[in-house]
């Protein structure tokens, strides 16, 4: 079965410094997207950066990268330079069969000024 | 522009009535998604539409009904049947299938049960 684990439920992290959020997951599939997810307190969600398994280059999205581990399934998600507007739940997510998609447990990150 | 709308944004119920969510989209994406969120947790799956008329029963859908008469509609009843359905809900659509499935989210409706 596809599993994704968040381990940290709660971060803080003070403005312009740099923190790394985790996430493990568990898959039989050769090739699959992750994704991270913001959601702020205005509860919308956002994309904020996706990986494709087979690319060996992690991706990155201004501040925001990721250390991809395809052996350890590991997909950790960096946010450089915090901003005050980083506070939000952060949810990892991986594609399950056709249609369905596992979410994480998420992580609160408070980013203080 | 192309988007999500879900309405209302906050909904009120009293206990024994039933309640429909709306979702609507314009980003001609066949699939969408209704989830479940409840304080500081994660989305739970309710239900899932692939394509107009077909609908699959997610992890939580007991208490809930959903129709998908058109590819851009997908509307959410709570039943008196939901024992405990004050909750934030989330609309999604679905670009893609399979591991390439990127998911799109509307804004959400908070309901509370009075």
């Amino acid at each position: 079965a596809q599993t994704v684990t968040q381990s940290q439920p709660e971060m803080s992290v003070q403005e312009a410094e740099t923190v790394t959020l985790s996430c493990t997951y568990d898959t039989s599939e050769s090739n699959y997207y992750l994704f991270w997810y913001k959601q702020p307190p205005s509860r919308q969600m956002i994309l904020v950066i996706r990986q494709e398994a087979y690319k060996q280059q992690n991706a990155t999205e201004n501040r925001f990268s990721v250390n991809f581990q395809k052996a350890a399934k590991s997909f950790s998600l960096k946010i450089s330079d915090s901003q005050l507007g980083d506070t939000a739940m952060y949810f990892c997510a991986l594609p399950s069969g056709t249609y369905k998609y596992i979410f994480g447990t998420g992580t609160r990150l408070k980013v203080l000024a | 522009d192309g988007g999500i709308t879900q309405s209302p944004k906050y909904l009120f119920r009293k206990e024994g009535q039933n309640v429909t969510l709306s979702c609507e989209q314009n980003l001609n994406h066949d699939a969408m998604y209704w989830y479940r969120q409840d304080p500081g947790q994660g989305l739970r799956l309710i239900y899932y539409s692939q394509i107009v008329n077909d609908f699959q029963k997610g992890d939580i859908a007991e208490g809930y009904s959903v129709s998908r008469e058109k590819k851009e509609s997908f509307p959410l009843t709570v039943t008196s049947a939901q024992k405990n359905p004050t909750a934030f809900y989330l609309c999604a659509t679905g670009k893609g299938q399979g591991r390439y499935n990127e998911q799109f989210f509307g804004p959400g409706t908070r309901l509370t049960v009075l």
